[in-house]
Formats: C-alpha cells, structure tokens, sequence
C-alpha cells in the first residue's frame, strides 16, 4: 500500500530554518498538504497545492515538491513552532486521503 | 465563518457499536464540491482518514476499515454522522470531523476541536 514517510523528529535553535521532508511514490503525481498540530489541539492547515500559504499563515512556512519528495520549511523558527507537523496526500486510485506519521518539532 | 463540532459518547465498551455527531455551521453539505472528513488520531500516533462524504453522495471510506464504517449526512441538520461498529481498545483515539474545500484539492481547511473516545470494558 502506498505510504508516506516523515522523519520522527527535527530539532532546530530560535533563528534557524527548519526542513521537514515527507517522500512517497505518489508525491511525483499528486500535491502535498502540511499541518500543524500543537499540544492538546486539532490540525492547521499551513501548507496547501504543494506550496501555497492559506491567509493567516505567516510568511516564514512555505513549501516545495521535488520529484517524490515534499519539503515543509519554516524560516527563521520561533518558540510557538513547536508542534507535530504532518503531510497529506492521496492514495494511488486518488480517491482516498492518506496522512504521513508525522514529525515532531522541537524548538531548543 | 465555518465551524464543526464533533460530539459522542467519551467511553464505549469492547465490542459495542460507536456513533458519532459532527455538526457544522458556514457551509452547506448540498453546495457542489463540499465534503466532510472523519479523521482520527490515537495517542502518539499518525492521523488516520476514516471516511469522507461529498454533496454528491460520493462516499468513500478507508478501505482497511470499510467493513466496519458507515457515514451518513442531514443536510437539513448540518450534520455528518459516523457509525463504527465491533470496536476494540485499539480504536481508542481522538475523532476530528474537518472540511474540504469545493476547489478540487484535497485538503482540509477547517476542523472541529476533536472528541475523545476511548474504548475500555
């Protein structure tokens, strides 16, 4: 079955870039969505069509998709950036939503 | 403005069949490309689609769990309901109803804050 592979954790300073990747065959065909998920709270949506920004989310998030593998980069991380981030797709009949494990983001 | 609001029992018993509410409000269910998402999350663990229903009556369900799911709208109600049956302490987890867009994409923009429900005898 198709699977899309997050690494568990990324650490990262205040000031520096973070770069969470999510691979998958599919990822060369079909766009990727990233969430923030915070402790005790439900998903944002921070990332859509592989690169797009929805209103409200601050300009250091973006996006890029290279070939199977989908990057979520957040510059310049700030303390409130720490969360569970997860990256979604769809499954090979493109009818079916599929999410990856998720990487924790630790801001030391 | 849109909203959604899960609601259900917090406890269920192994076995026992389990249903879930999701109320929503700033869309409607009939608008052509509208769709509502049951997804879950057990503790420490990845979110995990369950099912999806469109205003086209498009159903689509996880197929590791398509035996045991039925999703079910009331547009009148604004209201998406989630019927999980043989439920067992593994399906423990938190249930977010959450909203797609009618742009084509497949994500979701909007979520309810998530019910806890948690599978013990």
């Amino acid at each position: 079955s198709y699977e899309l592979t997050q690494p568990p954790s990324v650490s990262v300073s205040p000031g520096q870039t973070a770069r969470i990747t999510c691979s998958g065959d599919g990822l060369a065909k079909q766009y990727t969505y990233w969430y923030r998920q915070r402790s005790g709270q439900a998903p944002v949506l921070v990332i859509y069509k592989d690169h797009e920004r929805p209103s409200g989310i601050p300009e250091r998030f973006s996006g890029s998709s290279v070939g199977t593998r989908a990057t979520l980069t957040i510059s310049g991380v700030q303390a409130e950036d720490e969360a569970d981030y997860h990256c979604q797709s769809v499954d090979s009949s493109d009818r079916f939503v599929i999410f990856g494990g998720g990487t924790k983001l630790t801001v030391l | 403005q849109i909203t959604l609001k899960e609601s259900g029992p917090s406890v269920v018993m192994p076995t026992q069949t389990l249903t879930l509410t999701c109320t929503f409000s700033g869309f409607s269910l009939s608008s052509s490309g509208v769709g509502v998402a049951w997804i879950r999350q057990a503790p420490g663990k990845a979110l995990e689609c369950l099912a999806l229903v469109f205003s086209s009556d498009d159903d689509r369900y996880n197929p590791s769990l398509r035996s045991r799911l039925t999703v079910s709208k009331d547009t009148s109600k604004n209201q998406v309901v989630l019927t999980m049956t043989n439920l067992d302490p593994v399906d423990t987890a938190t249930y977010y109803c959450a909203h797609r867009p009618p742009t084509g994409y497949r994500h979701f923009d909007y979520w309810g804050p998530g019910t806890l429900v948690t599978v013990s005898s």
